[in-house]
C-alpha cells in the first residue's frame, strides 16, 4: 500500500543552524509534492511545491529537494529562528490529482 | 480576503448524537476539501469537491457520513450517529482550480465524543 514516512521523532536544533525534514514514500509515484506547516490549534499553511521534473526549489530561507530515484524529498530551513518552530507535512498527489496523501508530519522545535 | 472559514470551532458530543460541520470556502475556489486529521497524524482526505460535484469521496465512511456543497460554495459534513473513533480534527479546505494548487485550510473543528 501507498506510504509516506516523515521523521517520527521531534527535531531540536539550535538557532541559527539549518534544519533538515525528510520525506519518503513507498508504492506511489508522485507528479508533485507539496510542504506545508501546521501551528497547533491551526489548520496547515502552504510552503512550497515541486513537481516530479524538479530536483530543488527555493524561497526565501527554504528549500526543497525531490529525488524520484530514491523516493525522497527532503526539507531544508537555513538560519533557522525560534518561530520556525512548527510540524511540517509533505503531501504527494499524482497527475490526476485523484490520491492525496499526507504524511505524520515532524515537529520542529528551534531553541534559541 | 477572508480565508476559509469554518464552524464551529468545537464541538463536544455523545456517541450516537448526529453532528454537522460547515464550511465556506474562499470565493472563487471551485475545488473543496474535507479531511479528518487525528492526533499526531496528518490529515486524511475524506471527500473532494469540484464545484458541487463530488470528484473523490472513496475515504468518506457512507454508513454514517455524508456531505454536501449546495450551488458550489458553502459545504456542510454530517456524521449520524457518531462513534468514539470519529474524535479528530474536521479540516476544511478550497483550492482555486486543481489540488496542484496550494489548498488554503480553515482552522478546524475539535470533535469530541463522549
Amino acid at each position: 500500500s501507498q506510504k509516506i514516512e516523515q521523521n517520527s521523532e521531534a527535531l531540536n536544533i539550535q538557532e541559527g543552524k539549518t534544519a533538515t525534514l525528510t520525506c519518503n514514500y513507498t508504492n506511489y509515484s508522485p507528479a508533485y509534492l507539496q510542504w506545508y506547516r501546521q501551528d497547533p490549534g491551526r489548520g496547515p499553511v502552504f510552503l512550497l511545491l515541486i513537481r516530479e521534473n524538479e530536483k530543488e526549489k527555493r524561497k526565501e530561507r527554504l528549500k526543497v529537494t525531490f529525488d524520484t530515484t530514491l523516493k525522497q524529498s527532503l526539507f531544508h530551513i537555513t538560519a533557522s529562528q525560534p518561530a520556525d518552530s512548527a510540524t511540517y507535512l509533505c503531501a504527494l498527489a499524482d497527475s490526476s490529482a485523484s490520491k492525496i496523501i499526507f504524511g505524520s508530519g515532524t515537529r520542529l522545535s528551534i531553541r534559541p | 480576503e477572508a480565508g476559509v472559514v469554518q464552524s464551529p470551532r468545537y464541538k463536544i458530543i455523545e456517541k450516537k448524537q448526529p453532528v454537522a460541520f460547515w464550511c465556506n470556502p474562499i470565493s472563487g475556489h471551485n475545488t473543496l476539501y474535507w479531511y479528518r486529521q487525528n492526533l499526531g497524524q496528518g490529515p486524511e482526505l475524506l471527500i473532494r469537491y469540484e464545484n458541487e460535484e463530488a470528484v473523490d469521496d472513496s475515504q468518506l465512511p457512507k454508513d454514517r457520513f455524508s456531505a454536501e456543497r449546495l450551488k458550489g460554495v458553502d459545504s456542510t459534513l454530517k456524521i449520524q450517529p457518531a462513534e468514539l473513533g470519529d474524535s479528530a480534527v474536521y479540516l476544511c479546505a478550497s483550492s482555486a482550480r486543481h489540488s496542484y494548487n496550494e489548498q488554503f485550510f480553515g482552522p478546524g473543528t475539535r470533535l469530541t465524543v463522549l
